[in-house]
């Protein structure tokens, strides 16, 4: 069983579309994180959610991006106004506590065409 | 060059073989994760050494950390042909926040 689900595994956007992608910690954990991973490409940081309040992001997480637990369950990252460099595969990750073990979901393929 | 470099880029050995892929960064750290990542998959975290630790073992997998050389080094034993995937460090450099700075990778093809 995945210590995290991310939803939907894959998802087709048109440029310029608003998409929100999702995420489902098993346990109740605090600390969440989401990077992304251009094709072929190292994975990036983007941003970590802490106590429903953003702790640290990225230059790549700029005004188009936002992250939000509306429900104390879901983690969800919006990304605006899509654009074609925004295709990448997008994990979300969740930690016990900083400086621990990072589990990661199996990843979502967001393609901007 | 950044933090999380690994090398080599791509190894391929035989099947029962061992694999060792380094890793190297710059700046200090809290620990040092290694992530194994399948094909157009999710990453599967493998083992964490800490700052303070010099070795760390779990089932075939080997991890050792040298701090003063910035350095650390995943040896997988007796490898199996399903160990094939791309290997990535990922570095915690004492930020509150517990983000990862992840390497370039080591893709290792193990041949039956």
């Amino acid at each position: 069983e995945p210590e995290v689900t991310q939803t939907p595994s894959h998802q087709v956007t048109q440029m310029g579309q608003e998409v929100i992608l999702r995420c489902v910690p098993i346990s109740n954990h605090l600390y969440f994180y989401w990077y992304r991973q251009i094709l072929g490409q190292k994975v990036e940081f983007l941003v970590s959610f802490y106590n429903n309040e953003i702790s640290e992001k990225s230059e790549i997480f700029d005004d188009q991006f936002s992250v939000e637990r509306p429900d104390g369950s879901n983690f969800t990252l919006k990304i605006r106004s899509t654009k074609l460099e925004d295709s990448a595969m997008y994990f979300c990750a969740r930690a016990d506590r900083v400086g621990t073990e990072a589990f990661f979901g199996q990843g979502t393929r967001l393609t901007v065409v | 060059s950044q933090q999380g470099e690994e090398d080599p880029q791509a190894l391929s050995i035989q099947e029962g073989e061992n694999a060792t892929m380094n890793c190297s960064y710059k700046t200090s750290i809290n620990n040092l994760q290694w992530y194994r990542q399948n094909s157009g998959r999710g990453l599967v975290h493998l083992i964490l050494i800490r700052s303070n630790e010099r070795e760390k073992h779990s089932g075939r997998l080997r991890v050792t950390l040298d701090t003063s050389k910035k350095s650390s080094s995943l040896l997988i034993t007796a490898s199996r042909a399903a160990d094939t995937a791309s290997y990535f460090c990922a570095t915690d450099h004492n930020t509150n926040a517990g983000k990862s700075t992840f390497g370039d990778g080591t893709t290792l093809t193990v041949k039956p």
